[in-house]
Order: structure tokens, then sequence, then C-alpha cells
């Protein structure tokens, strides 16, 4: 079965450093890959989508992540983050054949400090 | 233009009573989808809806929960004989088809349920 793992449950940063969050997934067939986020009040939105083509793909607010199918990764990165980054950031999986639903990480709160 | 609208936003009820949570998803989009969220928990794939195929319900945990989708636009998830352990915030996503780029999901507010 797909099942997708997020292995930092929490982060603290300061304002201007990196931020690097782990996704890896556990399914043999193609997938695409999704980033959302979760501001605090707010729906869950599109942060970035791997679909094909480049595997690093570029989002929203300067995220981007890059697909590393030899290691079933998807790893979402900025190079320097702001207080306004603070979110629950959430990697999802679909079946790029029949099945659309998506599979989730747990999630991965991060804080950011000013 | 308008967003995936769910309502209510909350929803309080008692044990053993019936629950109807209603998503409007985008104009024009052929796929509706139903999560849920719980606490400490991840997302939850429920149902998923089409077009006019049959829907997968391969995640609804009972067979308490069934949901609806009328004239391929608004979609109603019900669910019967509350338990607490249904306690959760009930997410809808639609997308504008299930090919390449149309297939991203775009997602509702949410119905934050509690049953007592």
């Amino acid at each position: 079965a797909q099942s997708v793992s997020q292995h930092n449950h929490h982060v603290i940063l300061s304002e201007a450093a990196s931020l690097e969050l782990g996704c890896n997934y556990s399914y043999g067939g193609t997938v695409n890959l999704f980033w959302y986020v979760q501001y605090p009040g707010q729906h869950l939105q599109l942060l970035l989508k791997y679909f094909s083509g480049d595997p690093l793909v570029k989002g929203i607010k300067g995220f981007e992540a890059e697909f590393i199918k030899s290691k079933f990764s998807f790893n979402l990165r900025k190079p320097s983050v702001q207080w306004s980054d603070t979110a629950e950031y959430f990697c999802a999986v679909n079946n790029a054949g029949n099945n659309r639903k998506l599979i989730w990480g747990l999630g991965t709160s991060l804080a950011v400090n000013p | 233009g308008a967003g995936v609208s769910q309502s209510p936003s909350n929803k309080v009820t008692e044990k053993g009573k019936d629950v109807e949570l209603r998503c409007d998803p985008i104009s024009g989009h052929t796929a509706l989808y139903w999560y849920r969220q719980s606490l400490g928990q991840g997302l939850e794939f429920l149902i998923y809806f089409q077009g006019n195929s049959a829907p997968d319900k391969s995640g609804l945990p009972s067979d308490r929960f069934s949901a609806e989708r009328t004239g391929g636009s608004v979609s109603t998830l019900t669910i019967q004989r509350t338990q607490q352990e249904d306690s959760a915030v009930y997410l809808c996503a639609s997308s504008l088809g299930t090919s390449g780029s149309h297939e991203t999901q775009y997602f509702g507010p949410g119905t934050r349920l509690l049953v007592l």
C-alpha cells in the first residue's frame, strides 16, 4: 500500500534560516507529488506539485522541491524563511494511473521566530 | 473566483445522532473528494466522485458513512449514529478533472465535527 512519511514533525527556525522538510513515499509505480500548506486559521492550499518533467519544481512564495525517484523522495526547500511561513506543511502522493485519491504524510509544523 | 465551500463550519452533536455535511465544489470541477483529518493523524481519504462514474468508496471507515453527489455538483457526506471517534475535521476538495494538471485538488475550509 502507498504511504507517505514526513521526517520532521515540528521544526523551529529563526528568520532567514534555510529550510528543508523531508518527504518519502512508498509506491512502486508512477506517482504525482504535492506539497500543501495550511496557515493558521486558513484552509489547505497547494504550494507546489510534480507530475512529470523537470524534477526540480518551483512553487509559490519561494518554495521549491526536488523529486528524486531513486530515493522515493520529494523534499521541500526554501533558502530563507520568513515569519509568515509559520504553518503546517503536508506532503501528499497519488497514483498517476487511475486512482486519484491523495495519500498524506502526517504533516510538519513549522514555527519561524522573528 | 469562488473556491470550495463547506457547511456547516462547525457541528456539535450527540452520540447516536445522524449528521449531514455539505460541500459545494468549484464551478466546473468534475471531481470531488472527501477527506477526514483527525487529531494527531494525517488526512485520510474517504470517498471520491468523478463525473458520472461510480464513486470510489474505498476509504469510508464503516457503513455508517455514506455520500452522495447530486447533479454532478453539490455533495453531502452523511454519518449515521455518530460515535465519539467520528470527531474530526471533514475536508472536501474538488479538481477540474483527473489528468495532468487538471487533477490538482483545491480544498474547502472543512467542517469541524465534535461528537459528545
